[in-house]
């Protein structure tokens, strides 16, 4: 059974840092692609950053630059490192497992980010 | 970027009747389309990918149609577990983008 747990959100002041955790299980983790996708309070989805199998990563408009994608295929998980964060990336944060669209979805960790 | 308009935003509908979603890409995606509905206060669940493809498990009511541009979810016979918020993704070139959403609601 495919399992994702995230870990690591939190209040943040506004240009503070913040490293998210995904632990992964119930697949080979180094053979898929993952991504990180958030939701603000009410709103909608957004993609936010993708590794594929083989770690190339991508980014969404809005944090490229910012953030840091990355995974530790010995320990199955999967990080985000979200630096100079902005009020605008308050939001609960997902990872999902799959390349383009999403099978699987972890249940999410909050990030706000306020003074 | 490819931008994802659904239409309608919200809807209200009765058990049994035929439910329609429209989401338009600002280019083409070819079939690069998948579906997603998210109950309230639960994780999203991805219900259709590459336009019209039916994740397992998913119940058959649901189907997706369309290529290019213009695509269309339909849940054939609307049951009271169907109340959700759906959202199109574009999953053919990044960023991945998605529609904004289409609350249903049973009237």
């Amino acid at each position: 059974e495919v399992q994702l747990l995230e870990s690591g959100g939190d209040l943040v002041q506004p240009g503070g840092s913040l490293r998210l955790a995904c632990a992964a299980s119930g697949f080979t983790f180094n053979a898929y692609a993952m991504s990180w996708v958030r939701q603000a309070p009410g709103k909608g989805l957004e993609w936010v950053s993708a590794i594929s199998g083989g770690g190339i990563t991508y980014y969404g408009d809005s944090v490229k630059g910012r953030f840091t994608i990355s995974r530790d295929t010995s320990k199955n998980t999967l990080y985000l490192v979200m630096d100079s964060l902005r009020v605008e990336d308050t939001a609960i944060y997902y990872c999902a497992k799959g390349w383009g669209y999403f099978e699987y979805w972890g249940q999410g960790t909050p990030v706000t980010v306020s003074s | 970027d490819i931008q994802m308009t659904q239409s309608p935003s919200s809807l209200s509908a009765s058990v049994g009747d035929r439910v329609t979603i429209t989401c338009r890409a600002s280019r083409d995606i070819s079939k690069s389309l998948a579906w997603y509905q998210q109950k309230p206060g639960k994780v999203p669940k991805l219900l259709i990918h590459t336009a019209s493809t039916l994740q397992s498990g998913v119940p058959s009511r649901f189907s997706g149609s369309g290529s290019g541009t213009d695509f269309t979810l339909t849940v054939s016979s609307l049951q009271p577990e169907d109340v959700a918020t759906y959202y199109c993704q574009n999953h053919n070139s990044f960023p991945w983008t998605f529609g904004q959403g289409t609350k249903v609601e049973i009237k």
